[in-house]
């Protein structure tokens, strides 16, 4: 088990243009997560996927951005037109949904955007 | 924005010290988490707390989860220069996590 781990660890845009990450789980997980962290601040929730279906998506993630898991293993995350509000730590995480309660959730390294 | 208050914001420690730190919270919470962050990397989980007045324990540190469900502090024992780095609290009720703003910890020159 290699953990998660998310692609690229840096990136480096100018405004305007489109940016997309990779984020792959812990292969056996079936949840998967995404959050950003700004500095000073703990990580905030955008969305997450139960296998291929995205449940739940959070105020912060405006209409700009977009993710997916088309097969219920990797995840991409894509922000067009990008501000440098968008200036931020990405990361993914995942965690093994049994039905047990347990939200026990490993992180990856993270994405570093920086929007210029 | 966040819902968990971390206490302290930062510390020093020398090495050999204990050191607690704590986090609090309006709501209630089902799971206290707590990670630690190196910079330029992801948090890594430490401790998970899934009972209130739970007790737990992972080498030097120990974690409690509160009676009320709207704390938890985490201990760090005989404290090592590897120990620096920013400590989180989570909460969760379901699949999200609700983080603190963290705790830094620093060695004392």
């Amino acid at each position: 088990d290699t953990g998660v781990s998310q692609d690229p660890r840096h990136k480096i845009t100018k405004r305007g243009q489109n940016v997309t990450f990779r984020c792959d789980p812990i292969s056996e997980h079936n949840r998967l997560y995404w959050y950003r962290q700004t500095l000073g601040q703990g990580p905030e929730f955008l969305t997450y996927f139960q296998n291929e279906a995205q449940l739940e998506k959070s105020r912060l993630l405006s209409d700009r951005f977009s993710a997916e898991r088309p097969k219920g293993s990797f995840s991409t995350l894509e922000i067009q037109r990008t501000e440098q509000g968008d200036s931020a730590m990405y990361l993914c995480a995942s965690s093994l949904e049994l039905g047990t309660g347990s939200y026990e959730q490993y992180f990856g390294p993270g994405t570093r955007l920086t929007v210029t | 924005g966040q819902q968990l208050n971390q206490s302290p914001q930062s510390m020093f420690i020398q090495e050999g010290e204990d050191v607690s730190m704590n986090c609090t919270s309006s709501s209630i919470f089902n799971t206290w988490l707590w990670y630690k962050q190196d910079p330029g990397e992801g948090p890594v989980l430490l401790i998970a707390l899934y009972k209130a007045g739970e007790l737990t324990s992972n080498g030097r540190l120990t974690a409690q989860f509160g009676i009320t469900r709207k704390d938890s502090f985490l201990n760090i024992s005989a404290s090592i220069p590897s120990d620096v780095g920013i400590y989180f609290c989570a909460g969760s009720n379901d699949y999200k996590l609700s983080f603190g703003a963290g705790t830094t910890v620093t060695v004392r020159a």
